[in-house]
């Protein structure tokens, strides 16, 4: 089975400032795909950026990018140019490359992310 | 476009009692999910049905926990009877048949507060 680990609970960031999030993922499979998602209070979760495993390339979103190290089992995003309505909890998830249909997910615990003035 | 809608928001009951939270997908979404996300946690699985059919439910405690998605359409998720570790946001979600990996609509959520 895969797991999803975020070692952040809570990061701060100043507005306009650049933080990144870390995760680390553990799976036997060579291909797959990773998520951040962006859960802001009481609003619906939104997927952020995708990164397919068979890419080298790093995802890029606007301000949002990623840091993808497949040997290391990491995955972290990086948010440029913070904005106040940057502020949610994220969450990275994994998803198996061949599913059976649909979006089965594995995320990890979250990190809320606070934007200071 | 309406979103994924659910309800009711926010339910405190009784732990043994009965609750049911209802979803409806976006239109056309053949795909609909229910995650129940525990606080400190992340969103896990508990049933995916595809139409009305259901593709996976390995993880919905069978004994206590049962859905439906009569129609193809709107969903419904009932638990009984309720346990304290019940407590959590259950979220729906719902995708196109021929979703991008990772391409979910999420509801806001029905928080369960199990006393």
């Amino acid at each position: 089975a895969q797991t999803v680990t975020q070692s952040q609970p809570e990061m701060s960031v100043q507005e306009a400032e650049t933080v990144t999030l870390s995760c680390t993922y553990d799976t036997s499979e060579s291909d797959y795909y990773l998520f951040w998602y962006k859960q802001p209070p009481s609003r619906q979760m939104i997927l952020v950026i995708r990164q397919e495993a068979y890419k080298q390339q790093n995802a890029t979103e606007n301000r949002f990018s990623v840091n993808f190290q497949k040997a290391a089992k990491s995955f972290s995003l990086k948010i440029s140019d913070s904005q106040l309505g940057d502020a949610a909890m994220y969450f990275c998830a994994y998803r198996s490359l061949f599913t059976g249909g649909g979006n089965k997910l594995t995320f990890g615990t979250g990190t809320q992310l606070k934007v200071e003035l | 476009e309406a979103g994924v809608a659910q309800s009711p928001r926010y339910k405190i009951i009784e732990k043994r009692q009965s609750v049911a939270f209802w979803c409806n997908p976006i239109s056309g979404h053949a795909t609909l999910y229910w995650y129940q996300q525990i606080l400190g946690q992340g969103p896990k699985l508990l049933i995916q049905f595809q139409n009305n059919g259901v593709v996976d439910d390995s993880q919905l405690p069978k004994d206590r926990f049962s859905a439906e998605r009569l129609k193809g359409v709107d969903s419904t998720l009932k638990i009984q009877p309720a346990k304290l570790e019940d407590s959590a946001v259950y979220l729906c979600a719902s995708s196109p048949g021929r979703a991008f990996p990772g391409e979910l609509f999420f509801g806001e959520g029905s928080r369960l507060t199990v006393l």
